[in-house]
C-alpha cells in the first residue's frame, strides 16, 4: 500500500525566509498530489494541486513541485510570515483514484 | 470554494451513548464523502467513503457497527458512533469534493470527548 511520508520535525525558520516542506511515497506514483493547510482545531485547507505531468506549479508565494522519479513533492512559501505558521499536509488518491491519503504533515513556524 | 459544514463542532458525551456528526455540503452536491479521524499531534486517517444512496465503504480496521454512516441525500452525510468509549475520543472530520475536481473541502471538525 502507498506510504506518504513527510518530515515529522517542526521546521522553525525566520520570517522572510523560504521554507521548504517535503513529501515522499513509496509506491505508485499518483495522478496527482495535493497540499493542505492545517491550522489547530480546524479543518484543512485546500492550497494546491499537481499533477503527474506538471513539473511545478505556483500560486502567489507558494510553489509546488513533483518528480515522479524521486518519487517527491517539495512545498515551499517565500517571504515567509508569521501567519504562515501551520501544519502542512501532503495527500495522494489511492491508486483506484477514489480515496485521498494523508501524510503525518509538517508544523511550520514562521518567527518574526 | 465550496462549502461543507459540520455539526456539532463539539460534543461531550457519557461511555456507552451514541453520538451523531452531521456534514453537509452546502453550495455543491456531493455523490461521495470522505470522514477523517485525527488523534492529537497526528495526521488524518481515512475512515470510511459514504457513498450517496449505497453502503459505505470502510477502510481495513474500522468497525462498520461502530461507526454507523448514513448517505441519504446529495447534500448529508452523518457519521453516528455508536456505544462510544473513551478511546473513540478524537477529532473527527469530513470532506467532500464537487464536481470531480480532485481539491478536497473539509468541514470544521467536530471534537469528541467520551467521559
Amino acid at each position: 500500500s502507498q506510504k506518504i511520508e513527510q518530515n515529522s520535525e517542526a521546521l522553525n525558520i525566520q520570517e522572510g525566509k523560504t521554507a521548504t516542506l517535503t513529501c515522499n511515497y513509496t509506491n505508485y506514483s499518483p495522478a496527482y498530489l495535493q497540499w493542505y493547510r492545517q491550522d489547530p482545531g480546524r479543518g484543512p485547507v485546500f492550497l494546491l494541486l499537481i499533477r503527474e505531468n506538471e513539473k511545478e506549479k505556483r500560486k502567489e508565494r507558494l510553489k509546488v513541485t513533483f518528480d515522479t522519479t524521486l518519487k517527491q513533492s517539495l512545498f515551499h512559501i517565500t517571504a515567509s510570515q508569521p501567519a504562515d505558521s501551520a501544519t502542512y499536509l501532503c495527500a495522494l488518491e489511492n491508486d483506484n483514484f477514489n480515496k485521498f491519503y494523508f501524510g503525518s504533515g509538517t508544523k511550520l513556524n514562521v518567527k518574526p | 470554494g465550496a462549502v461543507v459544514s459540520q455539526h456539532p463542532s463539539r460534543v461531550i458525551c457519557k461511555s456507552g451513548t451514541s453520538v451523531k456528526i452531521e456534514c453537509r455540503s452546502l453550495d455543491f452536491q456531493a455523490t461521495t464523502m470522505f470522514w477523517y479521524r485525527q488523534f492529537p499531534k497526528q495526521s488524518l486517517m481515512l475512515m470510511a467513503t459514504s457513498n450517496e444512496g449505497s453502503k459505505a465503504t470502510y477502510e481495513q480496521g474500522v468497525e462498520k457497527d461502530k461507526f454507523l454512516i448514513n448517505h441519504a441525500s446529495l447534500t448529508l452525510s452523518t457519521l453516528t458512533v455508536t456505544s462510544a468509549h473513551p478511546e473513540d475520543s478524537s477529532f473527527y472530520i469530513c470532506s467532500a469534493t464537487p464536481g470531480g475536481t480532485g481539491e478536497l473541502f473539509f468541514g470544521e471538525g467536530s471534537r469528541l470527548t467520551v467521559l
